[in-house]
C-alpha cells in the first residue's frame, strides 16, 4: 500500500506570494491533517479535514486555508507568505472519525523556504 | 502549560543496549492517545507506537514498548536492542477526545534527539 505522498518536496517563494501544497492520503483513509514543522515553535497543528469539512483548526492566521476533496485529497494554500512562513509543512492521513483507529501516519513533509 | 514536556533534549546510547525517552503530558480529558513519532533527517515522521487511556496493557510493537503510567501521566518510549539506525529525533504526541469532537488534532512535545553509539 502507497504511503502518504506530498508535492511538491520542496519550494523556494518570495514573500508576498502565496502557495499551495498537495496531499494524497494512504488508500483508504479519509482524515487528512496539517502541521507546520519549525525549529522555534516545533511542531504544530494547522488544521484537520474529514469528508470534505474541516473538523479541527489550529491557532493560524486566515492566511493559512485548507481543502479536502471527494477522493480524501487535501491542499493547503498560504496566501501573502511572510518569511516565519518558512517551515517543513507535514500532512498526515488516518483512517478517519468513527473507524476505531487513531494511528496518523505522515508523508515526507514539503520544505518551502520563503526569501 | 506545556501539554506533552520531553526532558531530555538529548540522548546517548550503545549500540544493542535499550534507552528510554521521556515523556509527560497534561490533559483533564479522560479519553486520549498518546503517540511516538521517529524522525530522521530525512524529515519524514515515522509512527512507532500508540497508546489509548482506556488501554489497560502497555503498547508494543517489536523493539519499541510504551511504559504507560496514567496516574503520573507518563508515557515512556523504551527502545530494546538499539540500533545504529534509531539515531532520530523522537516526538512524543497527544490526541485528546475532547468529548469526541478532537480526531486528528495532535499536539507534540519539543522532542529528542536519540544518538546510538557503535
Amino acid at each position: 500500500k502507497a504511503g502518504v505522498t506530498q508535492t511538491p518536496r520542496y519550494l523556494i517563494k518570495t514573500r508576498g506570494q502565496q502557495v499551495t501544497l498537495s496531499c494524497s492520503p494512504i488508500s483508504g483513509h479519509r482524515s487528512v491533517s496539517w502541521y507546520q514543522q519549525t525549529p522555534g515553535q516545533g511542531l504544530q497543528f494547522l488544521f484537520e479535514y474529514f469528508s470534505e469539512t474541516q473538523r479541527n483548526k489550529g491557532n493560524f492566521p486566515g492566511r493559512f486555508s485548507g481543502r479536502q476533496f471527494s477522493n480524501s485529497r487535501s491542499e493547503m494554500n498560504v496566501s501573502t507568505l511572510e518569511l516565519g512562513d518558512s517551515a517543513l509543512y507535514l500532512c498526515a492521513s488516518s483512517l478517519g472519525w468513527g473507524q476505531g483507529s487513531y494511528e496518523q501516519y505522515f508523508g515526507p513533509g514539503t520544505r518551502l523556504t520563503v526569501t | 502549560a506545556q501539554k506533552i514536556t520531553q526532558t531530555q533534549p538529548g540522548m546517548f546510547v550503545q549500540e544493542k543496549e535499550a534507552v528510554t525517552l521521556d515523556c509527560t503530558y497534561d490533559t483533564s480529558d479522560p479519553s486520549y492517545g498518546l503517540f511516538w513519532y521517529k524522525q530522521p533527517s530525512s524529515g519524514e515522521m515515522i509512527f512507532l507506537i500508540y497508546q489509548g487511556s482506556y488501554d489497560q496493557q502497555n503498547a508494543t510493537e517489536g523493539r519499541y514498548s510504551l511504559n504507560f503510567q496514567k496516574a503520573r501521566k507518563s508515557a515512556n518510549l523504551v527502545i530494546s536492542a538499539s540500533q545504529l539506525g534509531d539515531s532520530a529525533m523522537y516526538f512524543c504526541a497527544m490526541r485528546e477526545d475532547a468529548g469526541g469532537t478532537s480526531y486528528g488534532k495532535l499536539t507534540f512535545g519539543q522532542g529528542t534527539i536519540l544518538t546510538v553509539h557503535p
